[in-house]
């Protein structure tokens, strides 16, 4: 059975703090993996990943794929309230090439 | 250009109803799904569509059933819906061969 396990499920750090979270996965036919932000409502885009040691960056936020060890990674630098959010992680695969959702990483950053 | 919209955003039913929620998109893309979420479950894929007139089951569609008449429209109706069915449902499309999943604000529904 195709699978995305998200560690840790919830984080508690204050404003300053670098955190990494963690997503691994068990998904027949591998296509691309993606991380997205949950704060209220929509999920939000944030990277999406298809080769493994290539990090995408995006301010803070930076991200990498081992397609060998089959996870990947979200780091968060010098963290701020307003990154407060759950973080999912999804990768593309399986028999119909559909998004597998892990449960997500509710990241607390108090001040 | 408002994306992808669903309506309506809250909705409490009492066991045994029935009702529809309407996910439109102005993006024109081909790919529309649907998904539930509930607390510690992630998101769980319930029905998609890879076109106008396709549907297909996902991981969780019993007790649904979905539509897709217009390329715009996808639409899920609960034919008599249970506790159990007490979640948010999320909408989202994509582009064919291409991601990201572009999502709605969500609908709460609530059955008693």
């Amino acid at each position: 059975e195709d699978k995305v396990v998200q560690s840790p499920l919830s984080l508690v750090v204050h404003e300053g703090d670098t955190v990494t979270l963690n997503c691994s996965y068990e998904v027949t036919n591998f296509r691309s993996l993606l991380w997205y932000k949950q704060e209220k409502k929509a999920p939000t885009f944030l990277f999406m990943l298809t080769s493994s040691g290539i990090e995408k960056k995006s301010g803070r936020l930076s991200s990498i794929l081992d397609k060998k060890e089959l996870f990947s990674i979200l780091n968060i630098t010098a963290t701020q309230t307003g990154d407060s959010a759950v973080y999912l992680c999804a990768v593309q695969g399986g028999s119909q090439g559909n998004l597998i959702f892990g449960k997500g990483t509710k990241l607390s950053v108090k001040p | 250009n408002a994306g992808v919209t669903q309506t309506p955003k809250f909705r409490v039913l009492k066991t045994g109803q029935s009702m529809t929620l309407l996910c439109a998109q102005d993006m024109n893309h081909e790919y529309m799904y649907w998904y539930r979420q509930d607390p510690g479950m992630g998101l769980r894929l319930i029905h998609y569509s890879v076109g106008e007139g396709t549907t297909a089951k996902g991981e969780v569609p019993d007790g649904y059933n979905v539509s897709r008449l217009k390329k715009q429209n996808f639409l899920l109706g609960l034919e008599s819906a249970a506790p159990s069915q007490t979640s948010v449902y999320f909408c989202a499309t994509r582009t064919g061969g291409l991601l990201p999943l572009h999502f709605g604000n969500g609908t709460r529904l609530t059955v008693t």
